[in-house]
């Protein structure tokens, strides 16, 4: 069956700081992952998007991995703001569908 | 180049009546998914469609829901006499491809009271 786990379920830091979100996947037959945020009551932003080719992305504070040999990857944070508060959700397309993690809630204290 | 659409944003329905969903790919998509997420839980596949064809629907109850995607016009998401246990956000997404990146609409929040 494929999973995708996230770890943390919650986090809260204060402004300023750097931090790591992971996100785990059972099958290495995958075709791309995604990183996306939700805001409450809200519709999904894609952030950044791995081809299962690639080790990396980055989009201005963000930086995401991918390590399909060991069903991993990260998305990094730099610099967090308040307004990077949210839950981000990880995604694998396995097929033609994409399966969700369960979410991180983030925090980011003033 | 307009996104993903999706109407309404906001449904209403009492217990038993029909809630239809719909979705207007972006311009050039002929692969469109819908994803379900019920209250504080992960978005769950429901349904691939193509024009005129349904290419995966392992993820869709099997009794009051149905999915279309005609030649012409936006697909279509049914719920035949809804329950409460239907309320939920349900998304509907877009690619050029299969297994390319998907483009995902803003959602339809569906209240049945």
């Amino acid at each position: 069956k494929q999973e995708v786990t996230q770890i943390p379920a919650a986090l809260s830091v204060p402004e300023g700081e750097n931090l790591v979100l992971n996100c785990s996947f059972t099958d290495s037959a995958i075709y791309n992952l995604q990183w996306f945020r939700q805001d409450p009551g809200k519709g999904l932003t894609s952030l950044l998007l791995i081809q299962s080719s690639q080790r990396e992305q980055t989009s201005g504070r963000l930086n995401a991995s991918l390590d399909k040999s060991s069903g991993r990857s990260t998305l990094y944070i730099a610099a967090s703001q308040p307004g990077d508060s949210a839950t981000y959700l990880c995604a694998v397309m396995f097929g033609q569908k994409l399966v969700f993690g369960q979410g991180t809630r983030l925090t980011i204290n003033p | 180049n307009a996104g993903v659409m999706q109407n309404p944003r906001h449904l209403v329905r009492r217990r038993g009546q029909e809630a239809r969903l719909r979705c207007s790919p972006m311009k050039g998509h002929s692969h469109v998914y819908w994803y379900r997420q019920l209250p504080e839980e992960g978005l769950k596949f429901m349904v691939y469609l193509q024009k005129e064809n349904i290419i995966d629907e392992s993820g869709m109850p099997k009794e009051r829901f149905s999915a279309e995607f005609p030649k012409e016009g936006p697909s279509i998401l049914r719920i035949q006499q809804v329950v409460r246990g239907d309320s939920a956000a349900y998304f509907c997404a877009s690619s050029p491809q299969t297994s390319y990146e998907q483009y995902f609409g803003p959602g339809t929040r569906l209240t049945v009271t």
